[in-house]
């Protein structure tokens, strides 16, 4: 069966510092994974999805990044936290094998930038 | 206009209450649709899943209207575990982009 993985789970850092989260997913191949932001209190917004290694596509510019170096994992990154940047990150992936677009979450980082 | 557009809420009922969510979504070429449960702080969990003209599982129905570009999702006989904020996603472009609307949250009360 199909399980995707996310950590850390909770983050505190400090305004200024680097980001780094990894996302896998295990028992697929060739997922499209997916970067979300979700603000206290608001809707899921997009960051980034990639459906192949190297390949990256942004959906909102900020100081964030995300890069796929193997087929299985996703990393969202940044040089440089904001306040801003605070929120619930979520991962998810899509086996666009089957014809069905059902996505799947990680369990989340809860980041607070302080 | 939204891509996707859910009222946010919350619905407050007591148990045993039947409660209706509605979603519109702008994108008339959208095939599937799909209903998420996110319980506070936690992930979206997949619902219900819609390809057709709707879906049953158990005390969830989730209907499809194509010419009005809505779905609705009915909770009947609603139990205290209910309690949650339930999603709207509608896939979209042809990199299967699931689009989210803001949730709509329901409280089940006692």
């Amino acid at each position: 069966s199909q399980t995707i993985h996310q950590w850390p789970a909770t983050l505190v850092q400090p305004v200024g510092s680097p980001l780094s989260l990894e996302c896998t997913v295990e028992g697929t191949s060739n997922p499209n994974l997916y970067w979300y932001r979700q603000a206290a209190g608001r809707g899921l917004q997009l960051l980034f999805y990639s459906v192949g290694i190297g390949q990256i596509s942004s959906e909102v510019p900020q100081n964030l990044s995300a890069s796929r170096p193997q087929d299985r994992q996703f990393i969202l990154s940044s040089k440089k936290l904001l306040l801003s940047d605070s929120g619930f990150y979520l991962c998810a992936w899509i086996n666009t094998g089957t014809g069905v677009a059902e996505a799947f979450f990680g369990q989340g980082t809860r980041l607070t930038v302080v | 206009r939204k891509e996707v557009e859910q009222d946010p809420g919350p619905f407050n009922v007591p148990e045993g209450a039947t409660v209706a969510f509605n979603c519109t979504y702008s994108n008339s070429a959208s095939q599937s649709f799909f209903w998420y449960r996110q319980d506070c702080r936690k992930e979206p969990k997949l619902l219900m899943s819609v390809y057709s003209s709707g879906n049953e599982d158990g005390r969830f129905t989730a209907q499809l209207n194509r010419a009005s570009q809505y779905i609705s999702l009915l909770i009947r006989d609603s139990k205290l575990s209910d309690s949650a904020t339930y999603l709207c996603v509608v896939p979209s472009g042809g990199s299967y982009i699931p689009t989210f609307g803001r949730g709509t949250s329901l409280i089940v009360h006692p």
